[in-house]
């Protein structure tokens, strides 16, 4: 049950577009198209971003988008916004019936 | 509208024991599967444990496996997590979340803080 591997930190200036990559195994990212993404501002509970890799739940705006090749899962956020700024997480259900998190990426508005 | 509320938080010493509650509304709550997850102070997300609809079903992460007990009342719309035998490690941030059939969690209680410390 190891964590996902997320980078610790991405930036961008507004309206640039960012790359946040999510690094799993064959036994979670690689086995399913159960992967989501959540983002979480400072002092707030997570909010889920994107499920099955690539879907959007309503209210969700089009600029953030989500895909996966093999064991990676991306989450895309383009024309970023200063509302952007905060931590983002992805997610994958694993062969073992369980959940596993990566451990989070900081996105900076510059 | 979906709300979770948790409680049950608190400072308890290591080796002690802790009960949260989770409290559903706005949807049918034997719907789902239902989850923990924690965070915690500065660090990410770690999901905890999950329970089938029934309840027949309950999975847990390697690090509380024997000491974390998850359950469910429907007929009172709440879910539960028994802490015992708890450790500094797990000092967190509780989240209740909603999993949907996508799995994924798509609505997350406000989170109730659980500190061990002597």
């Amino acid at each position: 049950q190891s964590a996902l591997t997320q980078p610790p930190s991405v930036s961008g200036s507004p309206g640039q577009s960012v790359t946040i990559s999510c690094t799993g195994t064959g036994s979670d990212v690689g086995s399913y198209n159960r992967v989501s993404w959540y983002q979480q501002p400072p002092g707030t509970a997570p909010k889920l971003l994107i499920y099955e890799v690539s879907n959007r739940p309503p209210g969700v705006p089009d600029r953030f988008s989500g895909s996966k090749s093999g064991n990676t899962a991306s989450l895309t956020i383009s024309g970023l916004q200063a509302e952007d700024e905060a931590d983002y997480y992805c997610s994958s259900y694993t062969t073992s019936s369980t959940w596993v998190f990566g451990g989070g990426t900081k996105l900076t508005v510059l | 509208e979906v709300q979770l509320v948790e409680s049950g938080g608190g400072l308890v010493q290591p080796g002690g024991s802790l009960r949260l509650s989770c409290t559903a509304s706005g949807f049918t709550f034997s719907c789902c599967w239902m989850s923990w997850v924690r965070q915690a102070p500065g660090k990410g997300l770690e999901w905890v444990a999950n329970v089938r609809q029934d309840g027949s079903e309950k999975y847990y992460v390697d690090s509380v496996k024997g000491r974390f007990i998850i359950s469910r009342d429907n007929a009172k719309n709440s879910l539960y997590l028994q802490l015992n035998s708890l450790r500094a490690e797990d000092t967190a941030v509780y989240y209740c979340a909603r999993v949907v059939g996508e799995y994924a969690f798509d609505n997350w209680g406000q989170g109730t803080m659980v500190t061990v410390s002597s």
